[in-house]
């Protein structure tokens, strides 16, 4: 049973550019959140969707968006990158409904921003 | 505005002694506080987690103690291991599952010979 999977694992971009991050939620779940998670810090919650829309957005600016696709799987995307975008970007996974579900999360994709 | 506090910020306690961590939490309406454990370069991952309606869960060496009137609750680790020197996070939601996680900041574990 492959648990949450993201890709690219590290990944170096330039002030001002683009990128994308990938999360594919763990086998059964329909409901992906991603969270930044800074050098020493715990991780932040930016958003999570569930059937394809945004449900939740935490305090971040409008440069990070995001996709689900119709078979849950996720896209992050953040335009016009700042230094201070550098983090850890991981992709939580779970099943909605009630009943004490588990939130499972990836391995992160580690983004540089020089 | 941090919603759950952590502490301490690192501890370093000797194998088979007794791991404690304690997190506050300052919105009542949090209703599920799971740990998380994380080695460096890896995700997060769930090690316990607890509702109020309860005040202790253990799970092999791991106990959860929670003191709702006093919004705290605390992680302790029996006969701590080497293996267990990871950065440890509390955090808390408002439901099961769905609803976003409020981490703490995270408690640096090292348990020496």
């Amino acid at each position: 049973d492959a648990g949450v999977t993201q890709s690219p694992t590290h990944l170096i971009k330039t002030r001002g550019q683009q990128v994308t991050l990938r999360c594919s939620p763990k086998s059964g779940h329909d409901t992906v959140s991603w969270y930044q998670q800074a050098l020493g810090q715990g991780p932040q919650f930016i958003f999570q969707y569930y059937e394809e829309e945004e449900r939740q957005r935490g305090n971040f600016p409008d440069r990070f968006s995001g996709h689900q696709f119709p078979n849950y799987s996720s896209e992050l995307n953040v335009n016009a990158l700042l230094l201070g975008d550098s983090a850890l970007y991981l992709c939580a996974s779970s099943l909605a409904g009630p009943g004490g579900n588990t939130i499972y999360f990836g391995e992160g994709s580690w983004l540089t921003v020089v | 505005q941090q919603q759950v506090k952590q502490s301490p910020q690192s501890l370093i306690v000797q194998k088979g002694g007794i791991s404690i961590i304690n997190c506050a939490y300052e919105n009542t309406a949090f209703d599920y506080f799971p740990w998380y454990q994380q080695f460096p370069g890896k995700g997060p991952a769930l090690l316990i987690a607890i509702r109020p309606d309860v005040s202790e869960k253990k799970e092999g060496r791991f106990t959860i103690s929670f003191n709702k009137s006093a919004k705290q609750f605390s992680l302790h680790i029996m006969d701590s291991q080497p293996g267990d020197s990871a950065t440890y996070f509390c955090a808390a939601s408002m439901s099961f599952g769905n609803e976003k996680l409020t981490f703490g900041t995270g408690t640096r574990l090292t348990i020496i010979p």
